[in-house]
Formats: C-alpha cells, sequence, structure tokens
C-alpha cells in the first residue's frame, strides 16, 4: 500500500511568514498534484509535477518533486491569509493511471 | 479548466432511506470517475472507482452493495449509498480525471439522522 505523510500536519503562522509543507512515501510516483481545500468545497488542483528534480513556480508558490519522485515540497513566501486551506498532495503510480493516492493533509492557518 | 458538478450539495436523510448523488464532468468526457469520502479535518479516502460501461471497483473496506455506483455515460456517475445509517453522514466528493489529473467536484454533505 501506498502512504504518503504530510508534515506538518497543523501549522498557524503570521501573515508575512515564509513556510514549508513536506510530503514523503516510500513509493515511487509517476507524477504528483497539489491541491488546496477549503472547509465544505472540493479540492482545488494547483499544480502537477511528473520529472524528477522538478520546480513549478506558481506566484508566491513553489513546488519541487524529489529526484527520486518519491516526495515533494510546497513552500509558500511571504504568506497571506487567503492562503488558509488544507493542503493535500497526491500521487498516480502509472501514467495513463488517474488513480491517486493522497496525503494525510497539512491544515495551514495565515493568522492576519 | 475542467468542470466537475455534483448534486446535491446538501443532503438530509432519516437512517433506513436511500440517497443518490450525481457527480457530471461538464466540459469533457472521462471514462473513469472517482469517489472520495472525507471525514472532518482529515484527508480524502477512495472508495471506488467509477468505470464508465462496466462494474465498478471498489477500495478495500468498502461494501459493494451499500454504495452502489453507476456509470451511465462518459459525462455522468451516481453513487447510492443505501439504508443509510447515522455512520454514513460524512463529505462524500466525486471526481474525474483527464490523463493523470483529477479535478473535483465541489462536494455533497450527507446528514443522515
Amino acid at each position: 500500500t501506498q502512504l504518503l505523510e504530510q508534515s506538518p500536519q497543523f501549522l498557524s503562522i503570521q501573515e508575512g511568514e515564509n513556510l514549508t509543507v513536506y510530503c514523503n512515501s516510500s513509493s515511487v510516483f509517476s507524477s504528483l498534484q497539489w491541491y488546496r481545500q477549503e472547509p465544505g468545497e472540493g479540492p482545488v488542483l494547483l499544480v502537477t509535477v511528473v520529472t524528477g528534480g522538478e520546480v513549478k513556480k506558481l506566484k508566491r508558490l513553489t513546488f519541487q518533486f524529489g529526484d527520486a519522485r518519491k516526495d515533494s515540497s510546497l513552500h509558500i513566501t511571504a504568506a497571506q491569509p487567503g492562503d488558509t486551506g488544507l493542503y493535500l498532495c497526491a500521487g498516480a503510480s502509472d501514467f495513463g493511471n488517474e488513480k491517486l493516492t493522497f496525503g494525510t493533509g497539512t491544515r495551514l492557518t495565515i493568522i492576519p | 479548466g475542467a468542470v466537475v458538478s455534483q448534486h446535491p450539495s446538501r443532503v438530509i436523510c432519516k437512517s433506513g432511506t436511500s440517497v443518490k448523488i450525481e457527480c457530471r464532468s461538464l466540459d469533457f468526457q472521462a471514462t473513469t470517475m472517482f469517489w472520495y469520502r472525507q471525514f472532518p479535518k482529515q484527508s480524502l479516502m477512495l472508495m471506488a472507482t467509477s468505470n464508465e460501461g462496466s462494474k465498478a471497483t471498489y477500495e478495500q473496506g468498502v461494501e459493494k452493495d451499500k454504495f452502489l455506483i453507476n456509470h451511465a455515460s462518459l459525462t455522468l456517475s451516481t453513487l447510492t449509498v443505501t439504508s443509510a445509517h447515522p455512520e454514513d453522514s460524512s463529505f462524500y466528493i466525486c471526481s474525474a480525471g483527464a490523463f493523470y489529473e483529477q479535478y473535483f467536484g465541489p462536494g455533497t454533505r450527507l446528514t443522515v439522522t
């Protein structure tokens, strides 16, 4: 069974600070997605990474896929209250296989 | 981007009754859709894979006779919770895939009284 562990599980920081969320597994994934979910809504796709060592930037968010494609990180610069939410990583084991394994989740709260 | 809808967004039913939840891909066709369940403050748990034109594939521990899935067309999958009990109360979310990316519906909050 593939498992994706996220850390930290909870994070509460002041507006303007930087933070990093980690997503780790002992399994190799062909691709990895990051989602953000707000209460009472479905997850919204932020980014997909597919190549080991790949780095993608989305405004103040930087996503990295580990060289071995077993782990990933999400770094947020100058966090804003609008970044508050549940962040989920999810990995696909095979290209063309849409089934995802979801991480344990990181609940982020940005304090104004 | 791809849009997935769910209906209803909220439903309250009495114990013993059945509830049907619809999941539609609005601007693309999906041969595969997925149904998840999410408990408060937890991550998503995959319940089953819905395959257009064939039987659904259920994850270990999910009762296929209780959670009936039908994928009648390339844009519609339904999840029916049969003989619902209070412990079935949860947030149910569907998703539809485009290659290795998935797009999620807004979820359905089911409350069984």
